[in-house]
């Protein structure tokens, strides 16, 4: 049972526009999510995190929302750059041992 | 700067052969962890490690073990591999405290099992 869905397999957006990348999630019990980007034959990197008691986390052109009565986060890239083509995972934690991870969204931008 | 390593990074195994992937870290950290990565599907958690001499499963443990002899390394067993165990499978670390959900990964390891 996926308790983390990202919905939208890819995306693809134009240089210099904003990315909003979704992620759903069904267990309440979560109380931190994190984004990690992953380049091809790379692992998945850190990108940026939120703890339940906050709605919004920002870091440079990087804003995580989060919005627990609909179980919804999302993702913001701006403004959105050819190096920011990647696979971005969501994850969520309801304690720091389970991590559950969605399947990921791959984003490509457009020069 | 190597932080965590895999090896190998690519391996085809015929059903019921036995091999271990090895995961390395230099950064200290005493929490580690094995995933897969299947089409259409995030990183599951196979096994996981709090601190050197200590293991625990994860959502999908079943066909595999994993040892914790020494804080840097993490070692993931296959006894009798399977096609279901193709996968592409990541080990990551934490440092534990207040940054424990910050993970750390490695390239990856590619694994057939024919």
């Amino acid at each position: 049972d996926q308790q983390v869905k990202q919905n939208s397999p890819s995306l693809s957006v134009q240089e210099g526009r904003i990315s909003i990348l979704n992620c759903d999630y069904t267990n309440s019990m979560f109380d931190y999510f994190l984004w990690y980007k992953k380049y091809p034959a790379e692992g998945p990197t850190f990108l940026i995190s939120i703890s339940s008691i906050k709605d919004k986390n920002e870091d440079g052109r990087f804003t995580v929302f989060l919005n627990k009565s609909a179980k919804h986060l999302s993702l913001h890239i701006v403004p959105s750059q050819p190096g920011d083509s990647a696979v971005y995972f969501c994850a969520a934690s309801k304690n720091n041992n389970d991590m559950r991870f969605g399947a990921g969204t791959r984003l490509t931008v457009k020069p | 700067n190597a932080g965590v390593t895999q090896t190998p990074k690519f391996r085809v195994l015929k059903t019921g052969q036995s091999m271990t992937l090895l995961c390395a870290q230099d950064m200290n950290h005493e929490y580690m962890y094995w995933y897969r990565q299947d089409p259409g599907m995030g990183l599951r958690l196979i096994h996981y490690s709090v601190g050197e001499g200590t293991t625990a499963k994860g959502e999908v443990p079943d066909g595999y073990n994993v040892s914790r002899l020494k804080k840097q390394n993490f070692l993931l067993g296959l006894e009798s591999a399977a096609p279901s165990q193709t996968s592409v499978y990541f080990c990551a670390s934490s440092p534990g405290g207040v940054a424990k959900n910050i993970q750390y990964f490695g390239a990856g390891t590619r694994l057939s099992v024919l």
